[in-house]
């Protein structure tokens, strides 16, 4: 059976400060794979969206951006983090376009 | 670009009444898919229910249903019997049936919180 692997659960850290999620597909090959933010009080933003090693594609023009350097695993970086950077992050991978979504259990960042 | 709505923010249900949460969305397509999420407070995203709008019949999950209007462009989540673990946050998503990797991104609804009364 797949199952993906996102973490870390939690993180705090200080504006200014580097940032990277990692999100890890396992049980299935080449997967589409995308990250959502979660703004307290909202609905799930799209960020950014893989189909390939090496193909990122962004959704949103902001201070993060996304690598895919293997198959089944999938970064979420940034060289700076912002106070709006602050939201709980869902990694998310499906295999075709009838399968649904399956989800990441998400890491709440908070930016101090 | 779609667009999906969820004009109820919050609602709230007696334990083993029923309750129907509305969503609507814009789009041009003719060939798409439609879901059901449900976010309890662990904040994991749970598959409720989908629907291909090919299917003019309306799927069901258990105690949850959908109502599916095509030409309105409206698909509802009636949940029957509800139960105390039925309390969470509920988003409506749409995508696109068409073929490649952007394209199996999902549109997301702002939510409804949904409380479950005993």
């Amino acid at each position: 059976s797949q199952t993906i692997h996102q973490w870390p659960a939690t993180l705090v850290q200080p504006v200014g400060s580097p940032l990277s999620l990692e999100c890890t597909v396992e049980g299935t090959s080449n997967p589409n794979l995308y990250w959502y933010r979660q703004a307290a009080g909202r609905g799930l933003q799209l960020l950014f969206y893989s189909v390939g090693i090496g193909q990122i594609s962004s959704e949103v023009p902001q201070n993060l951006s996304a690598s895919r350097p293997q198959d089944r695993q999938f970064i979420l970086s940034s060289k700076k983090l912002l106070l709006s950077d602050s939201g709980f992050y869902l990694c998310a991978w499906t295999r075709d376009g009838f399968s649904p979504l399956h989800f990441g259990n998400g890491t709440r960042l908070t930016v101090t | 670009a779609q667009t999906v709505t969820q004009s109820q923010p919050e609602m709230s249900v007696q334990e083993a009444e029923t309750v129907t949460l509305s969503c609507t969305y814009d789009t041009s397509e003719s060939d798409y898919y439609l879901f059901w999420y449900k976010q309890p407070p662990s904040r994991q995203m749970i598959l409720v229910i989908r629907q291909e709008a090919y299917k003019q019949q309306n799927a069901t999950e258990n105690r949850f249903s959908v109502n599916f209007q095509k030409a309105a462009k409206s698909f509802s989540l009636k949940i029957s019997d509800s139960q105390l673990g039925d309390a969470a946050m509920y988003f409506c998503a749409y995508r696109s049936a068409s073929s490649g990797g952007s394209n199996y991104k999902l549109t997301f609804g702002k939510g409804t919180l949904l409380t479950v009364n005993p």
